[in-house]
Formats: C-alpha cells, sequence, structure tokens
C-alpha cells in the first residue's frame, strides 16, 4: 500500500522559506511515470495545485507561484521535498503531497499525505 | 491557466440523487477526475477517466463528461457522501499544469 507522509515546520516567519518533505513508502520515487506532487488548501478554501517533479527530473509549476518555488526529490531517500521562498501570511495553508500518475485518459492524484498545516506568522 | 467552476453548494435528500458539474475547456484532451474531501482529511479520489472508480468506491458514484461540462453523480445519496467534492484536469495548453475546480458542498438531508 503506497502511503505519503509530510513533515516539517508548523510555524513559519515571514520572508523567511517554508520547507516540507514528504516521505514515500510502498512505492519509489525514482519508478517511471509518476508525478511528484504538492497541493495546499488555505484555510476554509479550495485546492491549488503547486507543482510537480516527474520521475526523470523535470518540474513544473503553478505560474502563480513558479517564482518562489522548488521542488526536488531525493530517491536515495525515498521523499521529494517542497521549498517555497519568501512567505507571507498568505502562504498560511494545509499543505498535502500526492502521487500523480495517468490513467485511462486522466491524470489522476491517486495518493495523498495526510496534509500538514503551515502557519505564517512572527 | 483555464478555471474549473463549479456550483459552491447543492443539497441533496437522503437516498435521493445530486448532480455535481464542473464547467471548464480543460476537457478536449483530458477526462477529469473527481475528488470527495470530508472535514479535517486529505481528499479522496472517487471518478477518473471516462467513468471509472478506485477500489473501495461505491457503485453510486458515476461520471460523464460533454463539451466543456463534467458531471459527478451520486445515486442514492447516503449521509457519509456529505462532504466537499472537487473537480481536477490537466490544463490541455501543453503546459503541465493542473487545475482544480472551485469545489461543492454537498449537504445530505
Amino acid at each position: 500500500q503506497v502511503q505519503l507522509q509530510e513533515s516539517g515546520p508548523g510555524l513559519v516567519k515571514p520572508s523567511q522559506t517554508l520547507s516540507l518533505t514528504c516521505t514515500v513508502s510502498g512505492a519509489s520515487t525514482s519508478s517511471g511515470g509518476y508525478y511528484w506532487t504538492w497541493i495546499r488548501q488555505h484555510p476554509g478554501k479550495g485546492l491549488e495545485w503547486i507543482g510537480y517533479m516527474y520521475y526523470s527530473g523535470s518540474t513544473y509549476y503553478n505560474p502563480s507561484l513558479k517564482s518562489r518555488v522548488t521542488i526536488s526529490v531525493d530517491t536515495s531517500k525515498n521523499e521529494f521535498s517542497l521549498k517555497l521562498s519568501s512567505v507571507t501570511a498568505a502562504d498560511t495553508a494545509v499543505y498535502y503531497c500526492a502521487r500523480v500518475t495517468r490513467s485511462s485518459g486522466s491524470y489522476i492524484f491517486e495518493y495523498w499525505g495526510q496534509g500538514a498545516l503551515v502557519t505564517v506568522s512572527s | 491557466s483555464s478555471e474549473l467552476t463549479q456550483d459552491p453548494a447543492v443539497s441533496v435528500a437522503l437516498g435521493q440523487t445530486v448532480r455535481i458539474t464542473c464547467q471548464g475547456d480543460n476537457f478536449r484532451t483530458y477526462y477529469p477526475s473527481w475528488y470527495q474531501q470530508k472535514p479535517g482529511q486529505a481528499p479522496v479520489l472517487v471518478i477518473f477517466g471516462q467513468n471509472y472508480r478506485p477500489s473501495g468506491i461505491p457503485d453510486r458514484f458515476s461520471g460523464s463528461s460533454s463539451g466543456n461540462t463534467a458531471s459527478l453523480t451520486i445515486t442514492g445519496a447516503q449521509a457519509e457522501d456529505e462532504a466537499d467534492y472537487y473537480c481536477n484536469s490537466r490544463d490541455n495548453s501543453g503546459d503541465h499544469l493542473y487545475v482544480f475546480g472551485t469545489g461543492t458542498k454537498v449537504t445530505v438531508l
């Protein structure tokens, strides 16, 4: 069974860098065909796709966040990470990691972590 | 990037049928996927492709799409179906972008 688990600081100061890690079990981050993905959800709001890294190393980011986001994969630890720089209160959200794959004509977010609340405050 | 628009809220009587719609221009290339999210929980995939359900999803959930509109239908809604539902699709511009719908709150009366 594939499982993902987010970890990282729950409180980040404004202007600093938010860093989260997603540990993957039951699957390999070096396997082909998967997009290792970050999504966030502002309190009481909808889902926002942040970006992903493909197993090949290619990265794609939401244009609205592209200048501040870095997603990387550490295959030796079977985990992937999110860094979001120059954070403000508007970056306070629950951050989810997920595995995305293509199936039957759709791109599906088939496995999700439980989510990590990150609050930006001084 | 494109947008996916959903009605903010719908209600359905216990045992009746409800349809949730998602409007956008993404569906020419990729089928949408649908997610159920209950309070305090991560979203769960319920429908993808032309009309496929992951293992463990009840067959009262079904999906369809035509033109610029995708639909998720719950036939015989149960109390445990009360949740937020989001559609998602890859942007068809070729820019490797993913878009979530605005979300629909389903209340089972």
